[in-house]
């Protein structure tokens, strides 16, 4: 089946300083992959949709300068949050859509301190 | 924007009862439905996927059923055991042209005690 692969699976960074996070598809193409972002004890907020190829699309709140998203190829999307504070710390999941559905990473720990 | 309600926010129970759980929507045009699953502190998994022509999915002892008119989808877990504890995530696409973004209930947290 279509799998997802996210990596790290938890990073922890000082303040000020930025972190990027992968997201692969490894056996299908996936034209358009999507970020979430998941509080404790709340359900997954969409972040962005990005596109291969094109700027991403930011939902409203989400500051598109400081969670930078690159989908240069169909198979790979990065997310950079930069300047990282720690009310940045949380659980980032990406996800792809695939013919069985949606796919998603195993997530990332950020821990900001 | 619509909304995803699940209920209840956190179920526990016996090993090997059967248990059912809740998803409704607000927004009644629905190309699909998913279910999935999120171990603590991991990404989620696919349960299963309902299609707007479909009435209802199952894989093992999971079946998920569609009520499109009543904005309702549930999650029927049978012979529940210890293993089957975890978080339950029903979501749903957005309706309009083109979109795939998904919108996601809280959640249902599950214990099943031995």
């Amino acid at each position: 089946g279509a799998v997802v692969s996210q990596h790290p699976s938890w990073v922890i960074c000082k303040s000020g300083t930025s972190v990027k996070i992968e997201c692969r598809s490894l056996d299908f193409q996936a034209t358009t992959m999507f970020w979430y972002r998941q509080f404790p004890k709340q359900s997954l907020m969409l972040m962005a949709t990005s596109n291969e190829g094109s700027k991403a699309t930011y939902e409203q709140g989400v500051e598109k300068d400081k969670f930078l998203i690159n989908h240069a190829s169909l198979t790979l999307s990065t997310l950079t949050v930069t300047s990282a504070h720690p009310e940045d710390s949380s659980f980032y999941i990406c996800s792809a859509t695939g013919s069985t559905g949606y796919t998603f990473g195993s997530g990332t720990r950020l821990t900001v301190v | 924007k619509q909304e995803v309600t699940q209920i209840p926010a956190a179920l526990s129970v016996p090993e090997g009862e059967n248990l059912v759980l809740n998803c409704s929507f607000t927004d009644s045009a629905i190309y699909n439905l998913q279910w999935f699953r999120q171990d603590h502190g991991k990404g989620l998994t696919s349960l299963l996927l309902i299609q707007s022509s479909q009435r209802e999915q199952t894989s093992g002892r999971l079946n998920a059923s569609l009520d499109k008119s009543s904005g309702r989808s549930t999650l029927y877990i049978a012979a529940s055991q210890p293993g089957d504890s975890a978080t339950y995530l029903c979501a749903k696409p957005e309706s309009g042209a083109g979109s795939y973004q998904l919108t996601f209930g809280k959640g249902t947290k599950l214990s099943v005690i031995p």
